[in-house]
């Protein structure tokens, strides 16, 4: 695709429930990375995946944020037992190797009530 | 660990003029990167501008420019002939060789007409 895009753009769902967010990067980019944004704040890393190897999982939160990433497609990130302080847009971008520029989508936006 | 500070949470200008928006970082790694973003309120991150840190020369992007001073470890943007269409969120960033980037917390900026 042209870009990077993310789906849903927008997501409510209610404390204790699991929610699935989905990230489709730019073709051919081997990195993809997952950043949290709450409100009126900067990014925060959460995770990153470089092709083949281990992802740098140490931006993640706590044990009930999850990601995969199959080869270098599609990305799932899943958050278990939501709580209201999950509630933040999430974005996703990727590059083309590391250390290149990175391309971002319009992010998920996460409600937790 | 990296830091990217940014001290001025919200600025305006008038359409036509020049404004400078501040940001400070720390980074022990000796090659690094250093970034612009933009956040319009459609949530889409938008890169304004970057600078390798080997470069001695500041970054120019037709009107944006910026002021790197590696000792200082200083980065400012300076946006000439300011717009409408400039009113966002810029966020400066850095990105080292661990490949995650860096945000600093943002300056809301607001072109009045």
């Amino acid at each position: 695709g042209a870009g990077v895009s993310q789906s849903p753009s927008n997501k409510v769902t209610e404390k204790g429930k699991d929610v699935e967010l989905r990230c489709d990067p730019i073709s051919g980019h081997t990195a993809l990375y997952w950043y949290r944004q709450r409100l009126g704040q900067g990014l925060e890393f959460l995770i990153y995946f470089q092709g083949n190897s281990a992802p740098d999982k140490s931006g993640l939160p706590s044990d009930r944020f999850s990601a995969e990433r199959t080869g270098e497609s599609v990305s799932t990130l899943t958050i278990q037992r939501t709580q209201q302080e999950d509630s933040a847009v999430y974005l996703c971008a990727s590059s083309l190797w590391r250390d290149n520029e990175q391309f971002f989508g319009p992010g998920t936006r996460l409600t937790v009530l | 660990a990296q830091t990217v500070t940014q001290s001025q949470p919200e600025m305006s200008v008038q359409e036509a003029e020049t404004v400078t928006l501040s940001c400070t970082y720390d980074t022990s790694e000796s090659n690094y990167y250093l970034f612009w973003y933009k956040q319009p309120p459609s949530r889409q991150m938008i890169l304004v501008i970057r600078q390798e840190a080997y470069k001695q020369q500041n970054a120019t992007e037709n009107r944006f420019s910026v002021n790197f001073q590696k000792a200082a470890k200083s980065f400012s943007l300076k946006i000439s002939d300011s717009q409408l269409g400039d009113t966002a969120m810029y966020f400066c960033a850095s990105l080292s060789s661990g490949s995650r980037l860096t945000f600093g917390e943002g300056t809301q900026l607001t072109v009045n007409p």
